[in-house]
């Protein structure tokens, strides 16, 4: 059975401060995504991941791949306040039905 | 138009009621899912619609009944809830089923009493 799990599942970090989210997968897998959830709303996508070694950037938020150790981290640069929420990585089982399997979540509080 | 709009927000219901819940999109996407996600939980996969058929039931019990009467609408049917079935259910789609970006509404937060 495919496992995503993350690390860690509660974060809280102070505003300036560097930190990095890890996603450990248990299957053969080429595709990532990361989806940042605010409390009682939707899943938005922030990271489509396609392939080993890939590294995306979008303002303080950077994502990158590896395959072959079937992690994925999403770092984030110089915290603010905004980007508290809970952050999903999810898995592609494209040989395995192609559902999204998600991590537990990762739980991000920044305070000033 | 890039949204996948779900209808109600928020909805409230007793044991024998019977609600439906709605999602449509316009983006010409052909798979259509709905997610059911509990407070501080990721989301679990419920059903799955690829060109309008049912393609994946995740054993989830025939109080929720999912219907796509065409390509752009999803409705989940509900009947004689149970309160541990309150949750966030969120409705998604995608261009294809497999190996293509879920994008999600913003999800109806039921609450079966």
């Amino acid at each position: 059975e495919l496992k995503v799990e993350q690390n860690p599942l509660f974060l809280s970090m102070q505003e300036g401060k560097n930190y990095t989210i890890y996603c450990n997968y248990s299957t053969t897998s080429d595709r990532l995504y990361w989806y940042r959830q605010d409390p009682g709303k939707s899943l938005e996508s922030l990271f489509v991941l396609l392939s080993n070694g890939a590294v995306k950037q979008e303002g303080r938020l950077m994502a990158s791949l590896d395959t072959k150790a079937r992690l994925s981290t999403l770092h984030i640069t110089a915290a603010v306040h905004d980007l508290s929420a809970t952050y999903f990585c999810a898995v592609d089982t494209y040989n395995q039905g192609g559902k999204l399997i998600f991590g537990q979540g990762t739980e991000l509080s920044v305070k000033p | 138009d890039t949204e996948v709009t779900q209808t109600p927000k928020h909805l409230v219901m007793g044991m024998t009621n019977k609600k439906s819940l709605k999602c449509e999109q316009h983006m010409g996407h052909r798979a259509m899912y709905w997610y059911k996600q509990k407070a501080k939980k990721p989301p679990e996969l419920m059903f799955v619609y690829s060109y309008e058929k049912l393609s994946i039931n995740e054993s989830v019990p025939s109080r929720f009944s999912p219907e796509c009467p065409n390509s752009s609408l999803l409705n989940l049917h509900l009947h004689a809830l149970q309160p541990e079935d309150s949750a966030l259910y969120l409705c998604a789609s995608s261009f294809g089923r497999v190996r293509e970006k879920l994008f999600f509404g913003s999800g109806t937060q039921l609450s079966v009493l």
